[in-house]
């Protein structure tokens, strides 16, 4: 079966500091990958997806970037944090399975970052 | 961008009761999906649904692929203080050579035992 990893759970990181949150998946090949962040616990905001190792589409304009070094990973960065990249933020995988309709994604446990 | 309009917003409700929720859009899906997020968890997959018309159950919950593929509902039957959480509608859409799923605004469940 399928399973997706975050880490770290948590994480309080100073303003200016760098980032990385990584993300894996284990017991598929070649999925879709996302990064998402959610503000105050509601509403998911889609910020990074990749189809393949090396390729990333960014859904909007921001401090953050993704890279895709291998097939199952998909790591999140920043150079320097701003106040306002605090929030909860989940990787997902999908799949396409059966053709159009079937490209379901499932996320991973999240992680909390507190900016301060 | 897509917008899916998700009500209610919150819902607080006793235990047993019946809940119903649901999503709407003027733009037509492929795929309508409901999860649940736990407090401090990544959303999990409850119900998929892939046809216009498409009733599905699971346990205590049923959903609805609108018939105009605009909309779809999730009912939750014989609620119990474990169905506490946010739960989110998402539409997939095939846009940009890939699938891209949109989510609504998620509705907050609180079970009063």
């Amino acid at each position: 079966s399928q399973t997706i990893h975050q880490w770290p759970a948590t994480l309080v990181q100073p303003v200016g500091s760098p980032l990385s949150l990584e993300c894996t998946v284990e017991g598929t090949s070649n999925p879709n990958l996302y990064w998402y962040r959610q503000a105050a616990g509601r509403g998911l905001q889609l910020l990074f997806y990749s189809v393949g190792i090396g390729q990333i589409s960014s859904e909007v304009p921001q401090n953050l970037s993704a890279s895709r070094p291998q097939d199952r990973q998909f790591i999140l960065s920043s150079k320097k944090l701003l106040l306002s990249d605090s929030g909860f933020y989940l990787c997902a995988w999908s799949r396409l399975a059966g053709g159009l309709g079937k490209n379901i994604q499932y996320f991973g446990a999240g992680t909390r970052l507190s900016v301060l | 961008g897509q917008q899916l309009n998700q009500s209610p917003q919150s819902m607080f409700i006793q235990e047993g009761e019946d809940v119903s929720m649901n999503c709407t859009s003027s733009s037509i899906f492929n795929t309508w999906l409901w999860y649940k997020q736990d407090p401090g968890e990544g959303p999990v997959l409850l119900i998929a649904l892939y046809k216009a018309g498409e009733l599905t159950s699971n346990g205590r919950l049923t959903a609805q692929f609108g018939i105009t593929r605009k909309d779809s509902f999730l009912n939750i039957s014989a609620s119990i203080p474990s169905d506490v959480g946010i739960y989110f509608c998402a539409g997939l859409k095939f846009r940009g050579g890939s699938e891209k799923l949109v989510f609504g605004k998620g509705t907050k469940l609180t079970v009063n035992p």
